[in-house]
């Protein structure tokens, strides 16, 4: 069975403070997403990983991919009240066939 | 292109009642995906269609539920009879099957069973 597994699941940050996010996967994939979701609002697409040792930056984040690790990280650096949301990685299994992990909740406090 | 389109955005009905949501996926997209967003399930696909073809349901919950894709640019995802763990909020993306992108999703809609 697929598992799709982030860490932390909450996560609560002091402005200015650098963080990492971790997703771990069980299948054989080269290909990765991350997504942002705000409360009550759909996902927005913020990284699309496509090969082993794919790094991609964005402003505060990057995310990464290992895939002989099957490890994906997304790290937030000097974090801002407005990176609040919830981040969910999915592994891309087939065609596009995405499966979600179960989110990171996170929190920048002042 | 506006998108990934779903209607309605939210759907209150009783238990029993037969509920039908709707979407219309980006112009030119050959995938289209449902899933179901729960706090306790979190996000779950239900079907995926390529080409208007339905490729894996295996996610489809129970036999109350059905989707349909009669053409590209249009699908459905069926409730009958609909019951209170139903709710949720239903999520449909689409995406370039082949292409070296993401698949983009809609604003989902709320279906509350009371």
């Amino acid at each position: 069975e697929l598992k799709v597994e982030q860490n932390p699941l909450f996560l609560s940050m002091q402005e200015g403070k650098n963080y990492t996010i971790y997703c771990n996967y069980s299948t054989t994939s080269d290909r990765l997403y991350w997504y942002r979701q705000d409360p009550g609002k759909s996902l927005e697409s913020l990284f699309v990983l496509l090969s082993n040792g794919a790094v991609k930056q964005e402003g505060r984040l990057m995310a990464s991919l290992d895939t002989k690790a099957r490890l994906s990280t997304l790290h937030i650096t000097a974090a801002v009240h407005d990176l609040s949301a919830t981040y969910f990685c999915a592994v891309d299994i087939s065609h596009n066939d995405m499966r979600f992990g179960a989110g990171t909740r996170l929190t920048v406090k002042p | 292109d506006a998108g990934v389109i779903q209607s309605p955005r939210h759907e209150v009905t009783e238990m029993g009642q037969e509920v039908t949501l709707r979407c219309k996926p980006i112009s030119g997209h050959n995938s289209l995906f449902w899933y179901r967003q729960t706090m306790m399930r979190g996000l779950e696909l239900l079907i995926y269609f390529n080409n208007n073809v339905p490729i894996d349901d295996s996610g489809m919950p129970e036999d109350r539920f059905s989707a349909k894709m009669p053409n590209a640019s249009f699908s459905t995802l069926k409730i009958q009879p609909s019951e209170p763990r139903d709710s949720a909020v239903y999520f449909c993306a689409s995406s370039l099957q082949g292409a070296i992108t993401e698949a983009f999703f809609g604003q989902g809609t709320r279906l509350t069973v009371v």
